[in-house]
């Protein structure tokens, strides 16, 4: 059974730093590439990062380049998101998510509140 | 970048009747790189249709997607009670992977 388990999310001031981590079972973790997708409150998806399945090719959406980063570990089956300078727009669930062309498997998510 | 617009944002019906969802992108969408999504409340997304029109394991023959170019379609035949929902259409093909911004199916 394919799973993903995110975890790391917190309460944060803004300007302060986080890191994610998504562990992934059940599937060759090194075949696929992976995706971080984002949710905040009563709003829609917004995807905001891949990286291929090798960590080579590494895209970000225009609102988290240069603050955010993504990358994996292939021998601990993970995925990680760094998140810097965070802003009060940054708050919502984090969603990984197998990338198989469209996302085909995803995680429940994790919480990220950004807040004084 | 590729910008979807999904129509209409709320879609009231009753279970049974059929439910059409539109999804219009800015610019031709590369290889049918485009997919559907269901969501309810407190769960994470769920893939039902990917390639435009290619439903995914498990999914139920009432859901069914079509469209070219930069215009797609989402159908529901017959509402069962469970498909009352949030749906995203999501583009692919290039980065960044735009999402449209749903379409709330509710009960009338």
């Amino acid at each position: 059974e394919v799973l993903l388990v995110e975890s790391g999310g917190d309460l944060v001031r803004p300007g302060g730093s986080l890191r994610l981590s998504c562990a992934a079972s059940g599937f060759i973790y090194s075949s696929y590439d992976m995706n971080w997708v984002r949710q905040a409150p009563g709003k829609g998806l917004e995807w905001i990062s891949s990286i291929s399945n090798s960590g080579i090719t590494i895209y970000y959406a225009d609102s988290v380049r240069g603050r955010f980063t993504i990358s994996r570990d292939n021998a601990k089956n993970s995925l990680y998101l760094q998140m810097n300078s965070l802003k009060a727009e940054d708050t919502g669930v984090y969603f990984c998510a197998r990338d198989r062309g469209p996302s085909d498997y995803w995680g429940q998510g994790t919480l990220v509140t950004v807040s004084s | 970048e590729i910008v979807l617009t999904q129509s209409p944002g709320t879609l009231s019906l009753s279970p049974g009747e059929r439910a059409t969802l539109s999804c219009r992108a800015s610019q031709s969408v590369s290889s049918r790189y485009l997919a559907w999504f269901q969501q309810k409340p407190g769960q994470a997304p769920r893939l039902l249709v990917y390639g435009v029109s290619s439903r995914a394991t498990g999914v139920p023959n009432r859901f069914s997607g079509s469209g070219s170019a930069t215009n797609f379609t989402l159908t529901i035949s017959g509402l069962e009670p469970e498909d009352f929902a949030m749906y995203y259409c999501q583009q692919y093909g290039t980065s960044p992977k735009m999402f449209g911004q749903g379409t709330k199916v509710e009960i009338k």
